[in-house]
């Protein structure tokens, strides 16, 4: 199975502050990298997939980088609907697996 | 806007069978993979495997000994079953919608508890 280490798995932020999130594949995952947005209780939200397109109606607040192995996500100026926690997601090949998550806190 | 459903028992008996049914809406379920995926108390996301609209179904090898998926087109659902379950089968119960390709992942259920316990 390909492993995703997600960091850090948690930070504290302000409003307005940037952010940004890693994920690393265990192997090469060319471009198959989504990342999530999850609030307690609420449907996990699709962000960005193919690691850097915005899924339809995300802000472009949220921007995504890398490849194969080493892959980032950036939220600019963090607004307070953005406390919540991110994963990420190789979807290479099979089983899926997914990062352990980071909480983005105030 | 595409929406999926969880339901089921909360409550599972230790060696009993859990049995969850996602219900589709806003999207045909005559397309696409329909993925179960499950998160335990204080862990990361484990992905449970997935049925295809043609009703192949690919499982976790971690899991696929006691896991059976199926599909009920009329009633736009699919289902989870998972036999002889263990307190380590207690979990949020997520469904989702896989596109595969480039387009991956993109739609997921709110996500149910089920816990084992007797």
């Amino acid at each position: 199975d390909i492993q995703m280490t997600q960091s850090p798995s948690s930070v504290s932020a302000s409003v307005g502050d940037r952010v940004t999130i890693t994920c690393r594949a265990s192997q090469g995952i060319s471009n198959y990298l989504a990342w999530f947005q999850h609030k307690p209780g609420k449907a996990p939200r699709s962000l960005i997939y193919a690691v850097s397109t915005l899924q339809s109606g995300v802000p472009s607040k949220f921007s995504g980088s890398g490849s194969e192995t080493d892959f980032t996500l950036t939220i600019s100026s963090l607004q307070p609907e953005d406390f919540a926690t991110y994963f990420c997601l190789q979807y290479k090949s099979y089983p899926r697996t997914f990062g352990q998550g980071t909480k983005v806190e105030i | 806007q595409v929406q999926l459903q969880e339901s089921g028992p909360g409550l599972v008996k230790p060696s009993e069978t859990l049995s969850l049914t996602c219900t589709v809406s806003g999207a045909s379920i005559t397309a696409y993979s329909w993925t179960w995926i499950r998160q335990p108390p204080g862990r990361g996301l484990e992905w449970i495997g997935y049925i295809y609209y043609t009703g192949t179904t690919k499982y976790n090898p971690f899991l696929s000994s006691r896991v059976t998926m199926s599909l009920d087109m009329s009633k736009s659902q699919f289902s989870l079953k998972m036999s002889s379950v263990t307190a380590a089968d207690t979990a949020v119960y997520y469904c989702a919608r896989d596109i595969t390709g480039i387009w991956g992942i993109d739609f997921w259920g709110q996500g149910t508890l089920v816990t084992v316990s007797s």
